[in-house]
């Protein structure tokens, strides 16, 4: 099957500092990126989609100048979360999907912690 | 507006008794409905998925899923969990047509005692 990965699984980082997270389709090309968010005991919620070479579409109440997102390749997207504080402290998923857009493949998440 | 409702929060079960997952949706027009699991520490994994056909679909690990379009239902049942099936289960749901954008539920953790 799919292989997405995510890089990295968790991260620490201090108040005021940018992360980058790295989201890779392993042995397909991903079309379309998914960004999601979940915090802890609760569901998974869609922060962007993003298509390959196009601007990410943001959910409503997710702010595009905090999180960015680069879909540059269509092996690879980037999520940067710039000044992260401690209430950006969560579980960021990415998912991948093919021209058909029928499943969507899902990494392993990455832990940010913001301390 | 659109959303996924699963029932239970957490779901304790001994093993080989059969498991039912309640899962109701509301959405206009057309869904495709999906089951994922997360294993413990494991990311996400597409149990099975409805698109159309046969309302009644497996997946798998001995899952399936029936979709009631009368009752909104996409429940998930397994007729006996092994220890092994310990896990958040999530259900999901998006526009016909194409996966599009997956609106989940607040999941379902199952422990199950060996």
């Amino acid at each position: 099957g799919a292989v997405v990965s995510q890089h990295p699984s968790r991260v620490i980082c201090k108040s005021g500092t940018s992360v980058k997270i790295e989201c890779r389709s392993l042995d397909f090309q991903a079309t379309t990126m998914f960004w999601y968010r979940q915090f802890p005991k609760q569901s998974l919620m869609l922060m962007a989609t993003s298509n390959e070479g196009s601007k990410a579409t943001y959910e409503q109440g997710v702010e595009k100048d905090k999180f960015l997102i680069n879909h540059a390749s269509l092996t690879l997207s980037t999520l940067t979360v710039t000044s992260a504080h401690p209430e950006d402290s969560s579980f960021y998923i990415c998912s991948a999907s093919d021209r058909s857009r029928l499943e969507q493949y899902f990494g392993p998440g990455t832990r940010l912690t913001v301390t | 507006a659109q959303s996924v409702s699963q029932h239970n929060h957490h779901v304790i079960l001994s093993e080989a008794a059969s498991l039912e997952l309640g899962c109701n949706y509301s959405y206009g027009g057309t869904v495709n409905l999906f089951w994922y699991v997360q294993y413990p520490g494991q990311h996400l994994q597409l149990l099975l998925k409805y698109f159309s056909g046969d309302p009644l679909v497996k997946g798998i690990k001995g899952f399936e899923a029936e979709f009631i379009k009368s009752k909104f239902s996409f429940n998930l049942r397994k007729p006996s969990v092994q220890w092994s099936d310990t896990a958040e289960y999530f259900c999901a749901a998006a526009g016909g047509g194409s996966q599009g954008n997956l609106i989940f539920g607040k999941g379902t953790k199952l422990s199950v005692k060996p």
